[in-house]
């Protein structure tokens, strides 16, 4: 079956600081995985995806993750946080079964501190 | 801004009533899911629907039931209210079966219901 777990339930960093927000994967067949963001009283937003074409991932805002079947991790990297970063994010992997179901980490939340 | 909207945005019930959840899906997306997000966890998926059929379903018990509409919207029914129900209901759109290719799902800002 698959999973993921975050590895971290908060991270706190500084404005201009890089961003590190880790999660591993567990999956019987190469998996596609996912980084959705949850910004307070919004509703769930797609930051990036990976599924089994380049390792390094570009998504939105800055944001980037790096596919490593070595490792089974998939973490979410910014080279600089913004005030605005600050948020819930979720590594999630998709699951079996044929239809879109979606297996959720239990989330990190980033506070980002001027 | 997603274009998928929930109705109501907050809720209080009691013990054993029955409540109903409604969603209205991105314009041109034909599949609709909802999850389940208890406070301070990750979404659970509670099943998805497909051209008016359910296709999917996660690990909730049958009072947990839906309805897709031919406009593609949808209802979540729980009946028989627990106090575990408690928690934010999230409704995702996604266009046909192509959504299981990208993975993007279109959440609204979702339901959150209170059972006391």
């Amino acid at each position: 079956a698959q999973s993921v777990t975050q590895l971290d339930s908060h991270v706190s960093v500084s404005e201009g600081t890089p961003v590190l927000l880790r999660c591993n994967y567990s999956s019987s067949y190469s998996p596609s995985l996912f980084w959705y963001v949850q910004h307070p009283n919004k509703g769930l937003q797609l930051l990036l995806k990976y599924t089994s074409a380049a390792t390094l991932v570009k998504g939105i805002n800055g944001f980037e993750a790096e596919f490593k079947k070595s490792e089974t991790s998939f973490h979410l990297t910014k080279p600089s946080a913004h005030m605005s970063d600050a948020a819930e994010y979720f590594c999630v992997v998709r699951g079996s079964g044929g239809y879109n179901k979606l297996i959720f980490g239990a989330g990190t939340r980033l506070a980002v501190h001027p | 801004e997603t274009g998928v909207t929930q109705s109501p945005t907050h809720l209080i019930k009691t013990r054993g009533q029955q409540v109903t959840l409604r969603c209205s899906s991105q314009s041109g997306h034909n599949t609709v899911s909802w999850y389940q997000q208890a406070l301070g966890q990750g979404p659970q998926f509670i099943f998805q629907y497909y051209r008016e059929e359910e296709n999917g379903r996660g690990n909730f018990p049958p009072r947990f039931s839906g309805l897709q509409f031919p406009n593609y919207s949808s209802e979540l029914n729980v009946n028989a209210l627990e106090l575990d129900d408690s928690a934010l209901y999230l409704c995702a759109s996604s266009l046909g079966l192509a959504g299981r290719d990208t993975g993007e799902l279109f959440f609204g800002e979702g339901s959150r219901l209170t059972v006391l």
